[in-house]
């Protein structure tokens, strides 16, 4: 499995635009880029999923640049409820095993 | 919105009892993972399932776990003799197709193993 780095923390302020990046260079072909948020005690949950360009959701962007070895979440305009750990997975498509690093942890501010 | 639900929410053992974790995963869901995470450390995986058989499991899920599907609605995570380090949160999710985009996770069950 492709190894990812993102930043282990970072802050920002009620109504910004929050961009997290998550490096993996070693990506292969037929892998995806999946990203999942987890609140303080509660399960992870889906955020958005891509392989290459741009995807937009209702909840944020995730910007793939062609040579894919790295993937940028982008949160709009975030509020104190978007306070989370966000993980960035890179795995094949067809494999239904989540492995989580250690995720980056969003603090948002008001 | 369909959600997954797990009980006990909270559940204290001994050492070397065995627990029984259940959840109830989405209804038409046909894929079904235990995960775990120690406090303040990483998601684990530790095992799926699908089709009444086990997909695939980590070197964590040893011989001590076991997983069940006792009837159409329930999931079971059985630990058979429970050890300090099982300590933590389990979770369960389910999902309606393999891949990493579609897992639901439930509430999750905090054990503490004194």
């Amino acid at each position: 499995l492709a190894k990812t780095t993102q930043p282990i923390s970072m802050d920002s302020y009620e109504g910004q635009e929050v961009n997290i990046t998550c490096s993996h260079n070693n990506i292969a072909t037929n892998d995806y880029i999946t990203w999942y948020q987890q609140f303080p005690s509660q399960g992870p949950r889906f955020i958005i999923q891509g392989y290459k360009t741009k995807v937009t959701n209702e909840v944020a962007s995730l910007f793939i640049p062609a040579d894919r070895k790295s993937s940028t979440l982008s949160l709009p305009r975030v509020s104190l409820s978007d306070t989370a750990v966000y993980y960035c997975l890179v795995a094949p498509g067809d494999t239904d095993k989540l492995i989580f690093g250690t995720g980056t942890r969003l603090q948002v501010f008001p | 919105e369909p959600e997954v639900t797990q009980t006990p929410s909270h559940q204290v053992t001994q050492m070397g009892q065995e627990v029984i974790l259940r959840c109830v995963p989405i209804s038409n869901h046909l894929y079904f993972y235990w995960y775990r995470q120690i406090l303040g450390q990483k998601v684990e995986f530790l095992v799926s399932f699908y089709n009444n058989e086990i997909s695939e499991k980590s070197e964590i899920f040893d011989d001590q776990f076991s997983v069940e599907r006792p009837d159409g609605s329930n999931f079971t995570l059985k630990i058979r003799s429970t050890k300090l380090e099982d300590s933590a949160m389990y979770f369960c999710a389910s999902s309606a197709l393999a891949g990493q985009e579609t897992q639901y996770f439930g509430p999750g069950t905090r054990l503490l193993v004194l």
